[in-house]
């Protein structure tokens, strides 16, 4: 089986700029998770997607969001990007449920300006 | 919320020396689970464990539940410079229904 991809891995953007990641899970994977990942803060959960739904969400603001294709393949969106916002963002997909084992992909590395 | 918390935050180790990493929960886990990451990489799954005082091994890992259910701990004995990268515990939240990651040890294995 293939394993998660995200894409792009690398993106560089300024302040005030939105960015759009993409997340293709695991075939028959349904449940997508989204983690930001910096060195201060370690490994946050952002949101989970089930079903094309939000089932899950962290503790970031708004400017943070998402959704899910009826295909399972996630996107994550920045709005208003902060320099704050430069990290790792890692997309894990797992078969049901967010607590499951997480399978992860290489991640997007977006660097704010 | 749920905190986890995880000790050393680094750990530089001889080529062959043990390596022992540490992870506490502030809440009662149904499960705890284990992830490496290995430098520019992703974390990757490495074990479950579920049931109060379980042990678990993978060949030179060792995997501990702890009889609270939590705290566990990743023991490696003679480490090898594929072991070099970080390991994180990682438990559900309770009713959040999502994964709180420990902060990770950072293991280097000098040759």
């Amino acid at each position: 089986k293939a394993g998660v991809t995200q894409t792009p891995r690398y993106l560089i953007k300024t302040r005030g700029q939105q960015v759009t990641l993409s997340c293709s899970p695991i075939s028959g994977h349904r449940s997508v998770s989204w983690y930001q990942q910096t060195p201060g803060q370690g490994l946050q959960f952002l949101f989970e997607y089930f079903s094309e739904t939000q089932r899950n969400k962290g503790n970031f603001p708004g400017r943070f969001s998402g959704r899910q294709f009826s295909n399972s393949r996630s996107e994550m969106n920045v709005s208003t990007l902060e320099l704050g916002d430069s990290a790792l963002y890692l997309c894990a997909s797992s078969t049901m449920e967010s607590t499951d084992t997480q399978y992860f992909g290489p991640g997007t590395r977006l660097t704010v300006l | 919320g749920q905190q986890v918390m995880q000790i050393p935050q680094y750990q530089h180790v001889q080529e062959g020396e043990d390596f022992t990493t540490y992870c506490n929960s502030s809440t009662t886990l149904s499960n705890i689970q284990w992830y490496k990451q290995r430098p520019g990489g992703h974390p990757v799954f490495l074990i479950q464990l579920v049931k109060s005082g379980e042990v678990k091994k993978q060949k030179r890992l060792t995997f501990q539940f702890g009889e609270a259910k939590k705290n566990s701990s990743l023991h490696i004995t003679a480490t090898q410079t594929t072991d070099v990268g970080t390991y994180f515990c990682a438990g559900p939240s309770g009713s959040a229904r999502q994964l709180t990651f420990g902060s990770g040890t950072q293991l280097t294995v000098l040759p």
